[in-house]
């Protein structure tokens, strides 16, 4: 159990475009979830923390108008890079918790982003 | 603030013993997590302790002082699929996990 899933696992893309991501529990409900970005030999970040049917909450530095996260469903959340930029090039991984007050995230198997 | 140190680094031989350790200083604790992570792959839960003490399963172990703010994870009988990045992952009193950059494992056969 406690399956997550991300679509694409990897996508190229030219500059300026944008490009969505989704992540999807496949078998339990998520009433969060978490974005993640992982440059090349660096730790994970945390970009932002989203909760079913509310705005999601940035992490200091990240733009949420370049990273849009939609959590409209207990099983998906979509990240919108907008206006993609070579910098914005990494592996970006989500994550969900199964329930309320429960700790352990679930990791999707990412999402290498390469912006040309 | 918030801080969770792991060495860098480690290498170790083909079938011995290597234990990766982790200090942190958390506003709140609500449990310590260990995940593998395979380069170009997502982390994949490892092991989850919340009160003193050792958990073993099977090759890998994880042990646990709070009032130390230390863990360790064990790892027994490497083999070589066990090269990866190793994270140390706190729980806050937010309910958010605090990160550790990561122990790279190195095995030499």
């Amino acid at each position: 159990g406690a399956v997550v899933s991300q679509h694409p696992s990897w996508v190229i893309c030219k500059s300026g475009t944008s490009v969505k991501i989704e992540c999807r529990s496949l078998d339990f409900q998520a009433t969060t979830m978490f974005w993640y970005r992982q440059f090349p030999k660096q730790s994970l970040m945390l970009m932002a923390t989203s909760n079913e049917g509310s705005k999601a909450t940035y992490e200091q530095g990240v733009e949420k108008d370049k990273f849009l996260i939609n959590h409209a469903s207990l099983t998906l959340s979509t990240l919108t890079v907008t206006s993609a930029h070579p910098e914005d090039s990494s592996f970006y991984i989500c994550s969900a918790r199964d329930m309320p007050g429960g700790y352990e995230q679930f990791f999707g198997p990412g999402t290498r982003l390469t912006v040309l | 603030g918030q801080n969770i140190d792991q060495p860098t680094e480690m290498t170790a031989t083909e079938g011995a013993i290597v234990q990766i350790n982790c200090t942190y200083q958390t506003s709140g604790f609500n449990g310590l997590f260990w995940y593998q992570q395979h380069a170009g792959e997502a982390p994949t839960f490892l092991s989850y302790n919340v009160l003193d003490g050792l958990e073993e399963k099977g090759r890998f172990s994880s042990f646990l002082s709070r009032s130390k703010g230390y863990s360790y994870l064990l790892l027994k009988e490497l083999q070589m699929k066990d090269s990866a990045s190793y994270l140390c992952a706190v729980v806050d009193s937010n309910y958010q996990l605090i990160w550790g950059a990561g122990t790279k494992l190195i095995i030499k056969p």
